[in-house]
């Protein structure tokens, strides 16, 4: 079975400052997209960034950027100046196919537990 | 905005009742999805439906049904609840496959409890 690992359960750190949460994932598809989701206390999940396997380019938006080794099947997620309102559960997760005609769907990791601490 | 609206926040129901969770979308999306979120488990895919009346079973399906009788509803059932599938429940669309890179978008979550 295709997995995504997030090894941090949890994780805090002050406000301002820069935090990084990890994840690995295994795949046997060439092309692929990578997510990274955000569930605050309000339970809505916000996708955060997106990245395709096939850009070497790291995909950034705004304070939030990912480190993607393809080879290594990692895609972390920092956050620079963190925010109050980053508190959050982050999840990662990747495409795998699931049918005959191409679609496909979300697997996801079993979250990150982040709290910006004031 | 675009909206996945779920019907119920919050649900508490009995052992041996069948239960319905709907879920509607307004963005005419080809794809819904029924997942299932635990702690320490993360996300876990029940059932999804790529196109009206279809349905293709995910990686947790026992206990669980569906229902996509229109494009934008999707309904999950349980036919008889029990306590093991008390359970924080989140349904999303997604487009079809050309724009699988923009993602779900999700609804709020049923946060479901079997007594």
């Amino acid at each position: 079975a295709q997995t995504v690992t997030q090894s941090q359960p949890e994780m805090s750190v002050q406000e301002a400052e820069t935090v990084t949460l990890s994840c690995t994932y295994d795949t046997s598809e060439s092309n692929y997209y990578l997510f990274w989701y955000k569930q605050p206390p309000s339970r809505q999940m916000i996708l955060v960034i997106r990245q395709e396997a096939y850009k070497q380019q790291n995909a950034t938006e705004n304070r939030f950027s990912v480190n993607f080794q393809k080879a290594a099947k990692s895609f972390s997620l920092k956050i620079s100046d963190s925010q109050l309102g980053d508190t959050a559960m982050y999840f990662c997760a990747f495409t795998e196919p699931i049918s005959n005609f191409g679609n496909e769907k979300l697997t996801f990791g079993t979250g990150t537990r982040l709290t910006i601490i004031p | 905005d675009v909206k996945v609206t779920q019907s119920s926040r919050y649900l508490v129901k009995r052992t041996g009742e069948k239960v319905f969770l709907e879920c509607v979308q307004d963005m005419d999306h080809e794809n819904m999805f029924w997942y299932r979120q635990d702690p320490g488990l993360g996300l876990r895919l029940i059932y999804f439906s790529y196109d009206v009346k279809m349905k293709e079973k995910g990686d947790i399906p026992e206990g669980y049904s569906v229902s996509r009788e229109k494009k934008e509803r999707f309904s999950l059932i349980l036919e008889s609840a029990s306590t093991n599938q008390t359970s924080m429940y989140l349904c999303a669309s997604s487009p079809p496959i050309h724009r699988q890179g923009d993602g779900y978008t999700f609804g709020s979550g049923t946060r479901l409890t079997v007594v």
